[in-house]
């Protein structure tokens, strides 16, 4: 069974940073891509950044790119996405999903993590 | 970037009944790279088709997915009690990946 789950959410005031982790388990890792999926308060989903499943490709949704860093440790079976400049508008749900066998749709999700962003 | 517009933004249905929901892309997603998720409250999204027609593992054979270019759907043959909830559409044709907005579907 694939498990997919995020740590590392909270408050954190505008330009701030935040890592959030996500430790996976039940499938060969390296194997897929892995992405990280947003939803603001009572809003639809956005997809935010994805990285293969060598690491060694990644790409950023306009919103939040030269600010978040999407990385992988594939020795550890862990996804992380760095977050810095933070703004009002970051706040969300943050999902870590994997990226299915035939393209990138998501498969499997974490449960989520809450990032507030707020003085 | 290819929106994706979805409509209506709520039914409101029975039990037992047939619901349609569309997906009309802005532009043709290639190769019916499609996928609709469900979202009930204080819950992950839940894969139930990709590629347009290919029903996600476990997923019932009442849900059932069509369409290609710029018009697809998602029907419900038989509306179950714990099918009320929130659908939504992804295209994976093009970068970047984009969402529609949702349907509610809810209990009437």
């Amino acid at each position: 069974e694939v498990q997919l789950w995020e740590s590392g959410g909270g408050l954190v005031q505008p330009g701030g940073s935040l890592r959030l982790s996500c430790a996976a388990s039940g499938f060969t890792f390296s194997s897929y891509a892995l992405s990280w999926v947003r939803q603001a308060p009572g809003e639809g989903l956005e997809w935010v950044s994805d990285i293969s499943g060598s690491g060694g490709s990644t790409h950023y949704a306009d919103s939040v790119k030269g600010r978040f860093t999407i990385s992988r440790d594939n020795s550890n079976n862990t996804l992380n996405l760095q977050m810095n400049s933070l703004r009002v508008e970051d706040t969300a749900v943050y999902y870590c999903a994997k990226v299915g066998a035939g393209g990138y749709y998501f498969d499997d999700w974490g449960q989520g993590t809450l990032v507030t962003v707020s003085s | 970037e290819i929106v994706l517009t979805q409509s209506p933004g709520t039914l409101s249905l029975s039990p037992g009944e047939r619901v349609t929901l569309s997906c009309r892309a802005s532009q043709s997603v290639s190769s019916s790279y499609l996928a609709w998720y469900q979202q009930k409250p204080g819950q992950a999204p839940r894969l139930l088709i990709y590629g347009a027609s290919s029903r996600a593992t476990g997923i019932p054979d009442r849900f059932s997915g069509s369409g290609s270019g710029t018009d697809f759907t998602l029907t419900i043959s038989r509306l179950e009690p714990e099918d009320f909830a929130v659908y939504y559409c992804q295209q994976y044709g093009s970068s970047p990946l984009t969402f529609g907005g949702g349907t509610k579907v809810e209990i009437k």
